[in-house]
């Protein structure tokens, strides 16, 4: 069964930092590329980062670019998502991701998310 | 930045009716558009991938349709359960992959 497990949610002040990690089981995870896409109480998706298979690329929303970092152990199955200067508007539910498309590549991609986390919160507020 | 609208906002309807949801983007996307259904409390589900195929598990009142600039996502007798909201994404051009706003079906 695959799953994907958030944690390290938290209640934060404005330009603190917060680290956030998935721990996934159940597929060949360094295979596939995995994804954060969060979600504003009571708004839509927006998706933040991805990591591709072999961590060599990662690629952010511009919300978000030069504050996040994403990581990956593909040996331990995990990834993280490192957040500084956090604003009010980062505010939200974080999911984890699984991309459906084996391996990575850049331009147009088939598939869509096909495996989420049940995501962790996210408060910065002071 | 492609834009994806999505229409209507909300959609109200009866048990084994047939609903249309429709998502449309700021410019072509060809066929790379999946279709996500969210419940209350949850994470998004994916639907269809690559505008009309089914993802593992999806049932067969589930169907996706669509290319270019415009899709539908199209529940052939709606059942209870089916109340969500649904999502559309693209995944022509990014960063970022982009999402509809989001249509809202209730079941009378």
């Amino acid at each position: 069964e695959v799953q994907l497990v958030e944690s390290g949610g938290a209640v934060v002040q404005p330009g603190g930092s917060l680290r956030l990690s998935c721990a996934v089981s159940g597929f060949k995870f360094d295979d596939f590329t995995i994804h954060w896409v969060r979600q504003a109480p009571g708004k839509g998706l927006e998706w933040v980062s991805l990591i591709s298979w072999d961590a060599r690329t990662a690629y952010y929303a511009d919300s978000v670019k030069g504050r996040f970092t994403m990581s990956r152990d593909n040996k331990k199955n995990s990834v993280h998502l490192q957040m500084r200067s956090l604003r009010n508007e980062d505010t939200a539910f974080y999911f984890c991701a699984k991309d459906l498309a084996f391996g990575f590549s850049s331009g147009p991609t088939r598939g869509g998310f096909d495996f989420w986390g049940q995501g962790t919160m996210v408060a910065v507020s002071s | 930045e492609i834009v994806l609208t999505q229409s209507p906002d909300t959609l109200s309807l009866s048990p084994g009716e047939r609903a249309t949801l429709s998502c449309r983007a700021s410019q072509s996307v060809g066929s790379y558009l999946a279709w996500y259904q969210q419940k209350p409390g949850q994470a998004p589900r994916l639907l269809i991938y690559d505008a009309s195929y089914k993802a593992t598990g999806i049932p067969a009142r589930f169907s996706g349709s669509g290319s270019g600039t415009d899709f539908f996502l199209i529940i052939s007798s709606l059942e209870p359960d089916d109340s969500a909201v649904y999502y559309c994404q693209q995944r022509y051009n990014w960063p970022p992959y982009t999402f509809g706003q989001g249509t809202k079906l209730e079941i009378k």
